[in-house]
């Protein structure tokens, strides 16, 4: 099993471009989840799914999109890239249930927008 | 607002002695897991903590969780270069449509001296 997969690693925008990062998961979790981390700081919760077809807005959702068309994919849009956008950016997933039932992080993708 | 505060943000120690970070949340809950972080790396699942009085070990490093004091600590033991990392706490809670979500705290840099 791959886990959780990111695309891309790395990507440069200019302001005002846009782009899409993919997130796959191959361990059927129901949720998902986007979060950023900037320097000196915790990961903060972007959007997050609780299953196909559905998202919730996180802590800090203004100026992303979502879309979770399939399960095992979860999409995190930025239709206008701003230098606030610069950061480092998780996916994870975790399964329904209880006990331990932690989240599965992804490698990252790490963002520049000048 | 759930705010989770580590304690403390950097810490610099030698190579066999103790010490231990401090984690505090704001809110209720059950829930808390420690994370390691290498530089450019994603999250390395260390402990989840599931109920007061929890205490899990794992070589040098022991976690502990306080529901009533809203307190979990990482306690490291005779310290060696290879703990260098960043530690973070989470604390989990719940979001809307029955989800669960995790609220970081601020991360611990540690760093070990011969």
């Amino acid at each position: 099993n791959a886990g959780v997969t990111q695309t891309p690693k790395f990507r440069v925008l200019k302001t005002g471009q846009s782009m899409t990062l993919l997130c796959a998961q191959d361990m059927n979790h129901e949720y998902m989840y986007w979060y950023r981390q900037d320097p000196g700081m915790g990961l903060r919760l972007i959007h997050y799914s609780v299953g196909e077809g559905t998202t919730a807005k996180g802590e800090v959702p203004d100026g992303y999109n979502v879309s979770r068309l399939k399960k095992q994919n979860f999409l995190l849009g930025l239709e206008s890239a701003a230098p606030s956008q610069t950061s480092v950016y998780f996916c994870a997933s975790k399964s329904l249930g209880f006990g331990e039932n932690e989240q599965f992080f992804g490698p990252g993708t790490r963002l520049t927008v000048l | 607002e759930l705010k989770v505060e580590q304690n403390p943000l950097f810490l610099s120690m030698q190579e066999g002695k103790n010490y231990t970070i401090y984690c505090n949340y704001s809110t209720t809950s059950d829930r808390l897991y420690w994370y390691r972080q290498d530089p450019g790396k994603s999250l390395e699942s260390l402990f989840v903590l599931l109920s007061n009085g929890a205490v899990k070990q794992e070589g040098r490093l022991m976690a502990s969780l306080d529901t009533k004091a809203r307190l979990s600590t990482l306690h490291i033991t005779a310290a060696v270069h290879d703990l260098s990392a960043t530690y973070f706490c989470a604390v989990d809670v719940l979001a809307g449509q029955g989800a669960q979500k995790l609220v970081f705290g601020q991360g611990t840099r540690l760093t070990i001296n011969p």
